[in-house]
Protein backbone atom coordinates (compact mmCIF):
# COMPACT_ATOMS: atom_id res chain seq x y z
CA UNK A 1 0.00 0.00 0.00
CA UNK A 2 1.26 3.43 -0.76
CA UNK A 3 1.30 6.17 1.95
CA UNK A 4 2.44 7.96 4.60
CA UNK A 5 4.18 6.30 7.59
CA UNK A 6 4.95 8.57 10.58
CA UNK A 7 6.32 6.69 13.56
CA UNK A 8 6.33 6.66 16.95
CA UNK A 9 2.92 7.29 17.59
CA UNK A 10 3.42 8.47 20.45
CA UNK A 11 6.30 9.99 22.00
CA UNK A 12 7.57 11.00 25.65
CA UNK A 13 10.78 13.34 25.78
CA UNK A 14 12.33 14.67 28.74
CA UNK A 15 12.38 18.48 29.23
CA UNK A 16 16.03 19.22 27.64
CA UNK A 17 16.36 16.67 25.41
CA UNK A 18 16.39 16.58 21.84
CA UNK A 19 13.74 14.07 19.46
CA UNK A 20 13.46 13.12 16.08
CA UNK A 21 10.01 11.91 14.42
CA UNK A 22 10.15 10.01 11.53
CA UNK A 23 8.51 10.40 8.28
CA UNK A 24 8.54 8.08 5.19
CA UNK A 25 6.40 7.97 1.77
CA UNK A 26 5.95 6.09 -0.99
CA UNK A 27 4.24 7.96 -3.13
CA UNK A 28 7.72 9.09 -5.18
CA UNK A 29 5.97 12.47 -3.98
CA UNK A 30 8.78 15.85 -4.76
CA UNK A 31 7.30 17.57 -1.75
CA UNK A 32 6.71 16.57 1.81
CA UNK A 33 5.82 18.88 4.84
CA UNK A 34 5.87 18.91 8.65
CA UNK A 35 3.13 20.74 10.59
CA UNK A 36 2.20 21.01 14.01
CA UNK A 37 -1.43 20.78 15.03
CA UNK A 38 -2.37 22.52 18.50
CA UNK A 39 -6.53 22.96 19.63
CA UNK A 40 -8.01 26.06 18.21
CA UNK A 41 -4.58 26.87 15.75
CA UNK A 42 -5.22 24.42 12.99
CA UNK A 43 -1.97 23.20 11.38
CA UNK A 44 1.50 25.81 11.49
CA UNK A 45 3.49 24.50 8.99
CA UNK A 46 7.52 24.18 10.38
CA UNK A 47 9.02 23.12 7.27
CA UNK A 48 9.11 22.15 3.71
CA UNK A 49 11.06 20.82 1.10
CA UNK A 50 10.67 20.30 -2.55
CA UNK A 51 13.25 18.55 -3.59
CA UNK A 52 15.97 16.10 -2.06
CA UNK A 53 18.79 18.86 0.13
CA UNK A 54 16.74 21.36 0.02
CA UNK A 55 14.36 22.34 2.99
CA UNK A 56 12.62 25.44 3.56
CA UNK A 57 11.45 27.27 6.82
CA UNK A 58 7.69 27.68 7.95
CA UNK A 59 5.38 29.77 10.12
CA UNK A 60 7.11 28.26 13.04
CA UNK A 61 10.72 27.03 12.41
CA UNK A 62 12.04 28.18 15.87
CA UNK A 63 13.34 24.64 17.71
CA UNK A 64 12.98 22.56 14.77
CA UNK A 65 15.53 20.86 12.09
CA UNK A 66 15.05 18.45 9.51
CA UNK A 67 16.80 17.16 7.08
CA UNK A 68 15.90 15.51 2.83
CA UNK A 69 19.03 13.45 2.16
CA UNK A 70 16.26 10.98 0.39
CA UNK A 71 13.21 11.63 -1.58
CA UNK A 72 11.44 9.48 0.75
CA UNK A 73 12.38 10.57 4.21
CA UNK A 74 11.87 14.00 5.64
CA UNK A 75 12.78 13.77 9.56
CA UNK A 76 11.62 16.29 12.09
CA UNK A 77 14.19 16.99 15.07
CA UNK A 78 12.51 18.80 17.58
CA UNK A 79 15.37 20.03 19.36
CA UNK A 80 15.41 21.61 23.65
CA UNK A 81 14.99 25.12 22.15
CA UNK A 82 11.84 24.42 20.96
CA UNK A 83 9.72 25.82 24.33
CA UNK A 84 6.36 24.57 24.09
CA UNK A 85 6.90 21.14 22.30
CA UNK A 86 4.25 19.38 23.13
CA UNK A 87 1.93 18.98 20.68
CA UNK A 88 0.46 16.65 17.58
CA UNK A 89 2.73 16.63 14.71
CA UNK A 90 1.64 15.95 11.32
CA UNK A 91 3.82 14.93 7.99
CA UNK A 92 2.51 15.41 4.67
CA UNK A 93 3.66 14.69 1.34
CA UNK A 94 2.55 15.65 -2.55
CA UNK A 95 3.47 16.01 -6.07
CA UNK A 96 4.69 19.36 -6.80
CA UNK A 97 2.20 21.27 -9.21
CA UNK A 98 -1.68 21.29 -9.04
CA UNK A 99 -2.47 18.09 -6.20
CA UNK A 100 -3.31 17.86 -3.20
CA UNK A 101 -1.30 16.53 -0.28
CA UNK A 102 -1.86 13.30 1.98
CA UNK A 103 -0.83 12.84 4.97
CA UNK A 104 0.42 10.56 8.08
CA UNK A 105 -1.20 9.43 11.62
CA UNK A 106 0.75 11.92 13.18
CA UNK A 107 3.00 12.07 15.93
CA UNK A 108 1.91 12.88 19.61
CA UNK A 109 4.77 14.25 21.32
CA UNK A 110 4.63 15.09 25.61
CA UNK A 111 7.77 16.32 27.18
CA UNK A 112 7.60 15.74 30.74
CA UNK B 1 0.79 38.47 4.40
CA UNK B 2 -0.61 35.63 2.36
CA UNK B 3 -2.90 33.85 4.89
CA UNK B 4 -6.05 31.93 5.28
CA UNK B 5 -8.68 31.99 7.20
CA UNK B 6 -11.77 30.75 8.82
CA UNK B 7 -13.74 32.25 11.04
CA UNK B 8 -16.13 29.86 12.46
CA UNK B 9 -14.20 27.57 14.94
CA UNK B 10 -16.62 25.75 16.00
CA UNK B 11 -20.36 25.09 14.86
CA UNK B 12 -23.12 23.08 16.11
CA UNK B 13 -26.16 21.74 14.43
CA UNK B 14 -28.86 19.17 14.60
CA UNK B 15 -29.00 16.30 11.83
CA UNK B 16 -30.65 17.25 9.05
CA UNK B 17 -29.97 21.29 9.11
CA UNK B 18 -27.84 23.04 6.48
CA UNK B 19 -24.19 23.48 7.00
CA UNK B 20 -21.65 26.58 5.37
CA UNK B 21 -18.61 26.66 6.95
CA UNK B 22 -16.54 29.67 5.76
CA UNK B 23 -12.90 29.72 4.18
CA UNK B 24 -10.94 33.15 2.83
CA UNK B 25 -7.36 34.02 1.58
CA UNK B 26 -5.53 36.42 0.68
CA UNK B 27 -3.41 35.69 -2.37
CA UNK B 28 -3.66 37.86 -5.34
CA UNK B 29 -2.78 34.95 -7.80
CA UNK B 30 -4.30 31.81 -9.47
CA UNK B 31 -4.84 29.72 -6.77
CA UNK B 32 -5.56 25.94 -5.87
CA UNK B 33 -8.18 25.97 -3.03
CA UNK B 34 -8.50 22.49 -0.53
CA UNK B 35 -11.26 21.43 1.91
CA UNK B 36 -9.81 18.38 4.59
CA UNK B 37 -11.48 16.77 7.32
CA UNK B 38 -10.41 15.17 10.06
CA UNK B 39 -12.67 12.85 11.61
CA UNK B 40 -12.20 11.70 15.80
CA UNK B 41 -9.29 9.75 15.97
CA UNK B 42 -8.16 9.96 11.71
CA UNK B 43 -6.12 11.54 9.56
CA UNK B 44 -6.33 14.02 7.92
CA UNK B 45 -8.17 13.08 4.67
CA UNK B 46 -9.23 15.50 1.21
CA UNK B 47 -12.88 16.51 0.81
CA UNK B 48 -12.43 18.12 -2.02
CA UNK B 49 -10.20 20.37 -4.55
CA UNK B 50 -10.77 23.27 -6.73
CA UNK B 51 -8.11 23.93 -10.10
CA UNK B 52 -9.91 25.47 -12.20
CA UNK B 53 -13.23 25.75 -14.32
CA UNK B 54 -16.05 25.15 -12.92
CA UNK B 55 -16.14 27.07 -9.41
CA UNK B 56 -18.43 24.92 -7.78
CA UNK B 57 -16.57 21.43 -6.76
CA UNK B 58 -18.66 19.17 -5.37
CA UNK B 59 -16.71 16.70 -3.27
CA UNK B 60 -17.07 13.54 -1.32
CA UNK B 61 -20.04 12.35 1.42
CA UNK B 62 -22.07 14.84 -0.34
CA UNK B 63 -19.75 18.16 0.25
CA UNK B 64 -19.47 20.66 -2.12
CA UNK B 65 -17.60 24.29 -1.96
CA UNK B 66 -17.91 27.45 -4.20
CA UNK B 67 -15.22 29.29 -5.34
CA UNK B 68 -15.79 33.06 -5.56
CA UNK B 69 -12.75 34.89 -6.95
CA UNK B 70 -14.07 38.42 -6.07
CA UNK B 71 -14.79 37.38 -2.72
CA UNK B 72 -11.71 35.64 -2.10
CA UNK B 73 -13.52 32.65 -0.75
CA UNK B 74 -13.97 29.54 -1.24
CA UNK B 75 -16.80 28.32 1.12
CA UNK B 76 -18.17 24.64 2.11
CA UNK B 77 -21.45 23.63 1.67
CA UNK B 78 -23.72 20.52 2.76
CA UNK B 79 -27.44 20.73 2.48
CA UNK B 80 -28.31 17.83 4.91
CA UNK B 81 -25.42 17.26 7.74
CA UNK B 82 -25.46 13.86 9.26
CA UNK B 83 -24.56 12.61 12.98
CA UNK B 84 -21.37 10.95 10.87
CA UNK B 85 -20.10 14.47 9.97
CA UNK B 86 -18.91 15.63 13.34
CA UNK B 87 -15.01 16.18 12.69
CA UNK B 88 -12.56 19.30 12.40
CA UNK B 89 -12.44 20.71 8.88
CA UNK B 90 -9.81 22.53 6.80
CA UNK B 91 -9.36 24.75 4.32
CA UNK B 92 -5.78 24.50 2.77
CA UNK B 93 -4.24 27.11 0.38
CA UNK B 94 -1.00 27.15 -1.72
CA UNK B 95 1.16 30.15 -0.49
CA UNK B 96 4.23 31.57 -0.82
CA UNK B 97 6.94 31.38 -2.97
CA UNK B 98 5.69 29.87 -6.06
CA UNK B 99 2.69 28.68 -3.87
CA UNK B 100 4.61 26.07 -2.24
CA UNK B 101 3.71 26.39 1.16
CA UNK B 102 0.59 24.51 1.82
CA UNK B 103 -0.89 26.72 4.18
CA UNK B 104 -4.13 25.44 6.42
CA UNK B 105 -6.69 27.88 7.99
CA UNK B 106 -7.19 27.16 11.89
CA UNK B 107 -9.74 24.66 11.48
CA UNK B 108 -13.61 24.52 12.46
CA UNK B 109 -14.72 21.91 14.63
CA UNK B 110 -18.06 20.24 13.48
CA UNK B 111 -20.01 19.02 16.30
CA UNK B 112 -23.91 17.23 14.76
CA UNK B 113 -26.55 16.82 17.45
CA UNK B 114 -28.44 13.57 16.98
Amino acid sequence: DGGITQSPKYLFRKEGQNVTLSCEQNLNHDAMYWYRQDPGQGLRLIYYSQIVNDFQKGDIAEGYSVSREKKESFPLTVTSAQKNPTAFYLCASRQTGDTEAFFGQGTRLTVV
Amino acid sequence: AQSVSQHNHHVILSEAASLELGCNYSYGGTVNLFWYVQYPGQHLQLLLKYFSGDPLVKGIKGFEAEFIKSKFSFNLRKPSVQWSDTAEYFCAVPLGRSARQLTFGSGTQLTVLP
